[in-house]
């Protein structure tokens, strides 16, 4: 069965050092997104992609973050000068379609902790 | 912003029987609902979903029910299994919005 692929699964990272969390979305799948959830809270959207651009972000998506698709497959996230409050689980998601029965596949997840 | 509340944090279940696990929402606008399931160290994995046009969806041992006019969903398990224990969220989405509205989740644990 396809699936999400993430990597790394644990990342480690002194504040204010920049980080790249990589995802292999489905290779069919047309929009890709990230999430969050900091330990104990819910799951938070982060942002939206599709067509080699940012489709929705949300508040928290700030200029701190930016997702890239540098070739046919990857899917980056890239946090620069992290902080304390970065530490989380990063969830990558995939999905074919916006439609209405469109469900997205997750990734396992990178746990980033900032030190 | 709790625009999808999950009242229960955890929910134990005598294995064989039933689990229902709730959910509420606060925005009309949200009209397409699914729920993930989640193990420890594992992504969310999608379940079931249930569009606003309909009050029930089923597939196996899930069922989907949804009160519109309540704004409120519920999920059934049965009969439950020691596989079931995880943490269940509901999420919902705006159509033709990408955002997916998590809520907080319901820790399930099924008791052999």
């Amino acid at each position: 069965e396809p699936e999400v692929t993430q990597t790394p699964s644990h990342q480690v990272t002194q504040m204010g050092q920049e980080v790249i969390l990589r995802c292999v979305p489905i290779s069919n799948h047309l929009y890709f997104y990230w999430y969050r959830q900091i330990l104990g809270q819910k799951v938070e959207f982060l942002v939206s992609f599709y067509n080699n651009e940012i489709s929705e972000k949300s508040e928290i998506f700030d200029d701190q973050f930016s997702v890239e698709r540098p070739d046919g497959s990857n899917f980056t996230l890239k946090i620069r000068s992290t902080k304390l409050e970065d530490s989380a689980m990063y969830f990558c998601a995939s999905s074919d379609s916006t439609t209405l029965a469109a469900e997205a596949f997750f990734g396992q997840g990178t746990r980033l902790t900032v030190v | 912003d709790q625009q999808v509340k999950q009242n229960s944090p955890s929910l134990s279940v005598q294995e064989g029987r039933i689990s229902i696990l709730n959910c509420d929402y606060t925005n009309s606008m949200f009209d397409y609902f699914l729920w993930y399931k989640k193990y420890p160290a594992e992504g969310p994995t999608f379940l079931i979903s249930i569009s606003s046009i309909k009050d029930k969806n089923e597939d196996g041992r899930f069922t989907v029910f949804l009160n519109k006019s309540a704004k409120h969903l519920s999920l059934h398990i049965v009969p439950s299994q020691p596989g079931d224990s995880a943490v269940y969220f509901c999420a919902a989405r705006i159509f033709g919005n990408e955002k997916l509205t998590f809520g907080t989740g319901t820790r399930l644990t099924i008791i052999p």
